[in-house]
């Protein structure tokens, strides 16, 4: 149990155009959605906290207008990373918990993002 | 502000012995919980072990185990009888209660086995 997927899971897109990254848990209604960031060989990093029906919390230095959340169900999150540029080639997890999965998030396969 | 700390970049052992991935951690918060992930190459993160701040015992799973030593602010992952499977980025995470749920990573330690 507890699965968390992600679409697409890798992507190449051009400088200046949009992408979409989506987050689903499988088999659980997730309250809590949480977007990482992760460059080659460094950590993750938190970029936003997402609870359902309501606005996400950005970390300090993440830009809200690029990277847009939107966290519409129990079982979807969406990060949107607009006006790409080859900065933000990076491989995106997300990860998703329940009210009761108190220790633990389960996170989703990543999404790797290539800007050229 | 809470901060963990790996200090091995990188690690190797031979197949079937034991190793031990260190990692400290800074945080006032008396509630708080440490865990440990396994990332393969394919990027997937893998979760390892689980332990509360105010649990009495190290926390075990299978040939995991969690050497928690408080007043030290350790919590060294121990991967018993390496098995070649085992080679993956392994990153320490701390969850504290005040934090609305948010896990802080450190940096990783890329662990080899060799046979």
């Amino acid at each position: 149990g507890a699965v968390v997927s992600q679409h697409p899971s890798w992507v190449i897109c051009k400088s200046g155009t949009s992408v979409k990254i989506e987050c689903r848990s499988l088999d659980f209604q997730a309250t809590t959605m949480f977007w990482y960031r992760q460059f080659p060989k460094q950590s993750l990093m938190l970029m936003a906290t997402s609870n359902e029906g309501s606005k996400a919390t950005y970390e300090q230095g993440v830009e809200k207008d690029k990277f847009l959340i939107n966290h519409a169900s129990l079982t979807l999150s969406t990060l949107t990373v607009t006006s790409a540029h080859p900065e933000d080639s990076s491989f995106y997890i997300c990860s998703a918990r329940f009210a009761s999965s108190y220790n633990e998030q389960f996170f989703g396969p990543g999404t790797r993002l290539t800007v050229l | 502000a809470q901060k963990i700390t790996q200090t091995q970049p990188g690690m190797f052992v031979q197949e079937k012995e034991a190793v031990t991935l260190d990692c400290t951690y800074d945080t006032s918060d008396p509630s708080y919980g440490l865990f440990w992930y396994k990332q393969p190459s394919s990027g997937e993160m893998i979760f390892l072990i689980y332990q509360g701040s105010y649990d009495q015992q190290n926390a075990t799973e299978g040939r995991y185990s969690l050497n928690f030593q408080k007043a030290r602010k350790s919590a060294n992952l121990v991967i018993s009888a390496s098995q070649l499977g085992d080679s993956a980025m392994y990153f320490c995470a701390m969850r504290v209660t005040g934090g609305g749920n948010k896990l802080t990573f450190g940096t990783g330690t890329q662990l080899k086995v060799e046979l």
